[in-house]
């Protein structure tokens, strides 16, 4: 059973902070790696997608990915109220013929003013 | 550009019913996937339809089925609900594979199992 593992918080930072959200994952294939974002009562959101090993940034978001560790990050920069929320990691199956995405449980973050 | 449209919003039905939810994909994507989401388990995924075909099926019983038409609309049947058929359920459209871009999801259909 592949699986994809995140703390599931709450973490709590103040606003202006930087949050750092960590996730493993267990299927060595996996190819792609997202995150979504999703608020209380929404469906999820996708915030950021990396297919390489290193850092993407896109805007205060940046998702860092090493293929050899297994391991994925999103760090929020200048963490506002808005961004809390529950993030969800997600990374795609290697088996099947085209992979769904197979998500973590979430960690719920928290931006106090 | 219209989103992903899922019908209806809530329901509510009682064990042993079966419920059918539908769900129309951004338009020119061509796969449609399926989850269940609870609090205990996350977002679980049920399946995938690409060109009116099922791609991928996850680890649920036989109960949970599904289709596609040609027009890309995609529908869930669950057949003799259980209590524990009680989710959120999410239909999320893809291009042509969730592997290159991710989904996008649709607001989701709560279902109540009483």
């Amino acid at each position: 059973q592949k699986e994809v593992e995140q703390n599931s918080g709450p973490l709590s930072v103040p606003e202006g902070a930087i949050a750092s959200l960590n996730c493993t994952y267990s299927d060595r294939g996996s190819q792609s790696f997202f995150w979504y974002r999703q608020y209380s009562g929404k469906s999820p959101e996708l915030i950021m997608f990396i297919y390489s090993n290193g850092d993407k940034e896109d805007g205060r978001f940046t998702a860092q990915l090493n293929k050899a560790s297994q391991y994925v990050s999103l760090l929020i920069r200048d963490s506002q109220p808005s961004d809390s929320a529950t993030y969800l990691c997600a990374v795609n199956a290697s088996e099947g013929s085209q992979g769904n995405l197979i998500f973590g449980k979430g960690t719920k973050l928290s931006v106090k003013p | 550009k219209a989103g992903v449209t899922q019908t209806p919003r809530y329901l509510i039905k009682t064990r042993g019913q079966q419920v059918t939810l539908s769900c129309s994909p951004i338009s020119g994507h061509r796969s449609v996937s399926w989850y269940q989401q609870t609090p205990g388990q996350g977002l679980q995924f049920l399946f995938e339809y690409f060109s009116e075909t099922q791609r991928n099926k996850g680890n649920f019983p036989g109960r949970f089925s599904g289709r596609q038409f040609s027009n890309s609309r995609s529908e869930m049947n669950v057949s003799t609900l259980e209590l524990g058929d009680s989710a959120l359920y999410l239909c999320a459209s893809s291009l042509v594979s969730p592997r290159d871009y991710g989904y996008t999801f649709g607001s989701g259909t709560r279902l109540t199992v009483v």
